[in-house]
């Protein structure tokens, strides 16, 4: 079975701090997908990043930044100089023979 | 514009009645899916579609029922709603079931069942 885990609930930061959400995951597929999804107070589900488990290099687009590691089963998106627009849900989802499975969740506030 | 169109976006339904989301897309994907989002839950599979014909029962299943005739179109029945089934529901879809092809998401029905 596949899962996902975002053990921090909730998490509050001010404007400018950098921040960490852990995504750790479980499978027996040798050939999986990681997702990052931002669930803005609007809703919709905005797709952030998808990696593929052979690819374990780091990846950065802007402030967002992603720590891929196979060896800990961990997929960690960091949020550089956090602004009050990042205030969002965030899912971390795995996609492998079996349809997406989502974390739980983490909701983050940015507080000016 | 090409994507996934939802309907409705919200409905407050009585308890006891039947209730068919649905759920359009014109991107020609095989693969469609049903999840629903409950606070504190994240969003768990109600049932999938690997290509029109057939479908398949996700994590919560109950409750609810979905056909694809077609393969653009894979609307969710529930045949007698109960408060439980209160959630936001969303719809997605892919180009094809397997694991390097990345989802399409609808905005979401927000369904509430007084």
């Amino acid at each position: 079975a596949q899962k996902v885990t975002q053990a921090q609930t909730e998490i509050s930061v001010v404007e400018k701090e950098d921040v960490t959400l852990d995504c750790v995951y479980e499978t027996r597929d040798t050939t999986y997908y990681l997702f990052w999804y931002k669930q803005p107070p609007s809703g919709e589900l905005v797709f952030l990043i998808r990696r593929n488990s052979f690819d374990e290099q780091n990846e950065i687009s802007g402030r967002y930044s992603w720590n891929f590691q196979k060896s800990t089963s961990s997929f960690n998106f960091t949020i550089t100089a956090s602004q009050v627009v990042d205030s969002a849900v965030y899912f971390c989802a795995l996609n492998g023979n079996t349809p997406l499975v989502f974390g739980k969740g983490t909701r983050l506030s940015v507080i000016a | 514009i090409a994507g996934i169109t939802q309907a409705p976006t919200s409905q407050i339904l009585a308890a006891g009645r039947r209730m068919t989301l649905r759920c359009t897309q014109d991107m020609r994907h095989n693969a469609m899916y049903w999840y629903r989002q409950d606070l504190g839950l994240g969003l768990r599979l109600i049932h999938y579609s690997n290509t029109a014909g057939t479908t398949g029962k996700g994590e919560v299943p109950d409750g609810y029922s979905v056909s694809r005739a077609n393969t653009d179109d894979f609307p969710l029945t529930l045949a007698s709603a109960v408060p439980s089934q209160t959630s936001v529901y969303f719809c997605a879809s892919r180009p094809d079931r397997a694991p390097n092809y990345g989802y399409t998401f609808g905005s979401g029905t927000r369904l509430t069942v007084v």
